[in-house]
């Protein structure tokens, strides 16, 4: 079974760099059966797909948070990571680390989440 | 940038049925822009209820299905139980990136 697990600060001063890593069991970071996908989801709100990256590199993103992600893999660690630059409190939120499969475009597996807070 | 719109809330009484939607700015909803919904409950993850249009999870209920109903994806809850009341999302493709709506609450009164 697939599990995922983010880690990172639970609190960014704005103007700041938020920086998460998801940690990957089950599974090989450099399968190539799954994207793997960055989601937030501020307090209140609905989610909002971030982007994702694919074992070759290959990387998608939101057109409205482009200029400021980065994903990114390490596969001598097994994990992926994001990087959103310039956080403002709009990028307070709950980030989840998720799963998406390459065939059926499914989102498949869910890290629990972790609340990161933009406040200074 | 894409703009998804779902009905912000919808009532229904236990063992009835109704239907929510994902309509985008961009026009017609396709099958090709793989309509997904998720079921999301407090302090919990999104999880996928039907992908690619009318597709289930393993875990999803048989009174949960996926269409397309006009230039709108729409998901159809049948004989609704108290448990269905909770937050629905949408999410569409749209040439290499994804887009979620803002969600329907549920209320089974």
């Amino acid at each position: 079974q697939l599990q995922l697990q983010e880690s990172g600060p639970g609190l960014v001063k704005p103007s700041e760099t938020l920086s998460l890593t998801c940690a990957v069991s089950g599974d090989s970071i450099g399968s190539s059966s799954h994207y793997w996908t960055w989601i937030r989801q501020p307090p209140g709100r609905g989610p909002e797909w971030i982007g994702n990256i694919y074992y070759s590199g290959s990387t998608y993103y939101n057109p409205s948070l482009k200029s400021r992600v980065t994903i990114s893999v390490d596969t001598s660690k097994n994990h992926f990571s994001l990087r959103l630059t310039s956080v403002t409190a709009a990028d307070t939120a709950v980030y989840y680390c998720v799963t998406q499969a390459v065939t059926t475009k499914r989102l498949d597996f869910w890290g629990q989440g972790i609340l990161v807070s933009v406040s200074s | 940038q894409i703009v998804v719109t779902q009905e912000p809330s919808l009532t229904v009484s236990p063992g009835g049925t109704v239907t929510l939607t994902c309509a985008s700015s961009a026009g017609a909803v396709t099958i090709s822009n793989l309509p997904s919904w998720f079921q999301q409950r407090p302090g919990q993850a999104p999880r996928t209820l039907i992908y690619s249009t009318t597709n289930k999870q393993s875990w999803t209920p048989a009174r949960f299905s996926g269409s397309l109903l006009g230039d709108k994806a729409a998901l159809t809850l049948s004989n609704v139980q108290p448990e269905d009341e909770t937050e629905y999302y949408c999410l569409l493709y749209y040439g290499g990136a994804w887009f979620f709506g803002p969600g329907t609450k549920l209320t089974v009164l």
